[in-house]
């Protein structure tokens, strides 16, 4: 039992490339998030999918689009990045606060 | 004026000392709160969640403060393995999401 998985852990990109960032859940949970943190701001919300075939909008979604692959997957694409986008993010899953478990997370430079 | 704030740190304390954390948040009508751990560069966790009635686990005390809108977290005896960052987590309404407060750097030193 793995929990929430993150691919890659770590990434360097150039302004303008994209790049996708894998996460995957064993725990059949319906709910699915993506977050990041950057320093002095705390978690913010980008994404999230209530279930399977669903995805709504967080708090920052700009720039990132999401995909719900099945119940086990949810994918977040930067499109074209941009410095903004230096971050580290943080996959959840769960379906209340109090069982809502994450990743470890993938930290992201942009160039 | 930020929906969940806390006073980033850091808080240095010496083994054994007592320590609080407040935070304070924006909406009225949030209906759950919780504090989360989360050490460094890693993933957060769930500490405990905060009740009305306020609540214990251990050497930790979740308390809220509906009238003034903030909660608190009370860490008696500190351990060198309590140091990371604590982050006040609120639910601004039923089905929300979690609005997550900055967090707040503890540092334990022997």
């Amino acid at each position: 039992n793995a929990g929430v998985t993150q691919t890659p852990k770590f990434q360097v990109l150039k302004t303008g490339q994209s790049m996708t960032l894998q996460c995957a859940q064993d725990m059949n949970h319906n709910s699915m998030y993506w977050y990041r943190q950057d320093p002095g701001m705390g978690l913010r919300l980008i994404y999230y999918s209530a279930s399977e075939g669903t995805t709504d909008k967080g708090e920052v979604p700009n720039g990132y689009n999401v995909s719900r692959l099945n119940k086990r997957e949810f994918s977040l694409r930067l499109e074209s990045a941009a410095p903004s986008q230096t971050s580290v993010y943080f996959c959840a899953s769960g379906g209340t606060p109090d069982t809502q478990y994450f990743g470890p997370g993938t930290r992201l430079t942009v160039l | 004026r930020k929906e969940v704030e806390q006073d980033p740190g850091p808080f240095n304390v010496p083994e054994g000392a007592t320590v609080a954390f407040n935070c304070t948040y924006s909406n009225s009508a949030s209906q759950s709160f919780f504090w989360y751990r989360q050490d460094c560069r890693k993933e957060p966790k769930l500490l405990m969640s905060v009740y009305s009635s306020g609540n214990e686990d251990g050497r930790f005390t979740a308390q809220l403060n509906r009238a003034s809108q903030y909660i608190s977290l009370l860490i008696r005896d500190s351990k060198l393995s309590d140091s990371a960052t604590y982050l006040c987590v609120v639910i601004p309404n039923q089905g929300g999401k979690l609005i997550f407060g900055q967090g707040t750097e503890l540092s334990v030193k022997p």
